[in-house]
């Protein structure tokens, strides 16, 4: 199976800040990665499907990269409303999904 | 755009049968997509539990196989979930999402781009 951590598990940020959060998978998953948002009570929102594919409506601020084991998630200047908590989700194992542990975002 | 709408008992007692149904609109369930069922624990991450084709094709986690079951009603436009011999491990918020396909070189990546808002679930006696 293959297994994804995530780094750091929170983090304390300000308006304006760039954040970058990654995510790690414990075999190659080439470009088979995507990025999710999610606020408090409400269901996960696609951001970025294959590594960097930027899901449409999602703001330009937000990207990614990598590919292999290691991604990140890149938000270059953090906004109110991106207080949430951000997923990972490997889809090169299929048939089957696999999420990682999550990073949540929070005000300094 | 296509919608998605989970409903179904909100409590289900301990060895009983959880049973979702996941009401699809603006679209068709016979699109070229995979359509899933996710559940996020009280408090935890989120764990993708199966997923079907409007053919009836289904594939599920390995860890939840021997309980699920996924269907399909094309004369509906929806499809359900039924898990069985339900403990409190199984209370969570229930999402169904559609799962897409993009092609990039030397791959075909899958994605869940649009979700339901989520039906939260309590197992209780």
């Amino acid at each position: 199976d293959i297994q994804m951590t995530q780094s750091p598990s929170s983090l304390s940020a300000s308006v304006g800040d760039r954040v970058t959060i990654t995510c790690r998978a414990s075999q190659s998953i080439s470009s088979y990665l995507n990025w999710y948002q999610q606020k408090p009570g409400k269901a996960p929102k696609l951001l970025i499907y294959a590594a960097s594919s930027l899901q449409s409506g999602v703001p330009s601020r937000f990207s990614g990269s990598g590919s292999g084991t290691d991604f990140t998630l890149t938000i270059s200047s953090l906004q109110p409303e991106d207080f949430a908590t951000y997923y990972c989700q490997q889809s090169y194992s299929t048939p089957g999904f696999t999420f990682g542990p999550g990073t949540k975002v929070d005000i300094k | 755009q296509v919608q998605l709408q989970e409903s179904g008992p909100g409590l289900v007692k301990p060895s009983g049968t959880l049973s979702l149904t996941c009401a699809v609109s603006g679209g068709s369930i016979s699109s070229s997509n995979w359509w899933s069922w996710v559940r996020q624990p009280p408090g935890k991450g989120l764990e993708w539990i199966g997923e079907i084709y409007h053919s009836g094709s289904t594939n599920y986690n390995p860890s939840l196989k021997s309980r699920v079951t996924i269907s399909v009603d094309k004369s509906k436009n929806q499809f359900s979930l039924k898990l069985s011999s339900v403990t409190a491990a199984d209370t969570a918020v229930y999402y169904c999402a559609r799962v897409d396909i993009v092609v990039v070189p030397a791959a075909m990546v899958y994605y869940m781009d649009v979700w339901g808002k989520g039906t939260t679930v309590t197992v209780s006696s």
